[in-house]
């Protein structure tokens, strides 16, 4: 069965600093994977995802996150954190079965400080 | 363009009360449907799925029950709720017989049984 693991439950960061978030999966095949990310209170947002090709991958407010298959990580970075980036960030890797079902990491949750 | 619906976004029921949680998308047809909850400090747990009107899979056994009478709607029940079923219920939907499509989530219902 598919897992993932999200190291880190908080993790605070001063405004401008670098940011990586670590994620941890275990899938048989080649796995899609996912970064989201949830502000207060509200629903999920994707923030990006990897399928298949370059295993650096650009996503929204400008987010990276680099699929590693010899490590089986998939981390989460951003060179500069503002404080709007205060969330919790969710990793999750999907299969290839027809409904499309993704297990999800329990999050880790951001704090920036100014 | 898509967009999907929860309501209510907050809900507090005493304990044995029933439940009743509404999803519905706009936009497309022949969704992939979801339900999650997410529990405090915990990640996201799949409930249950739907590939098709009146077909639910179940993936966790619970106090809860899902139906789905119309394409695009999706309804979470219970009969008697318990304390252990406060939390963050999150509907989301992906496009059908497309493995690589990402999940898209609704606004989430805030549920607190007291």
């Amino acid at each position: 069965a598919q897992s993932v693991t999200q190291p880190d439950i908080h993790i605070t960061v001063s405004e401008g600093a670098s940011l990586e978030l670590r994620c941890n999966y275990s899938y048989g095949a080649t796995p899609y994977l996912f970064w989201y990310v949830q502000s207060p209170g509200q629903g999920l947002q994707l923030l990006l995802k990897y399928f298949s090709g370059d295993t650096l991958v650009q996503g929204i407010k400008g987010f990276e996150a680099e699929f590693k298959r010899s490590q089986s990580s998939f981390n989460l970075r951003k060179p500069s954190v503002h404080w709007s980036d205060a969330a919790e960030y969710f990793c999750a890797v999907g299969d290839s079965g027809g409904y499309q079902k993704v297990t999800f990491g329990t999050g880790t949750k951001l704090q920036v400080i100014p | 363009s898509q967009t999907i619906h929860q309501w209510p976004a907050t809900l507090v029921q005493p304990v044995g009360s029933p439940l009743s949680l509404e999803c519905t998308v706009e936009g497309t047809s022949n969704p992939n449907l979801y339900w999650y909850r997410q529990a405090a400090g915990r990640g996201l747990q799949l409930l249950f799925y739907s590939v098709g009107i009146g077909q639910i899979s179940s993936e966790v056994p619970q106090n809860l029950s899902a139906s789905r009478p119309q394409d695009r709607q999706f309804i979470l029940s219970s009969k008697k709720l318990l304390l252990s079923d406060s939390g963050f219920y999150l509907c989301a939907w992906t496009k059908a017989q497309v493995s690589q499509e990402t999940q898209y989530f609704g606004p989430g219902t805030r549920l607190l049984v007291l």
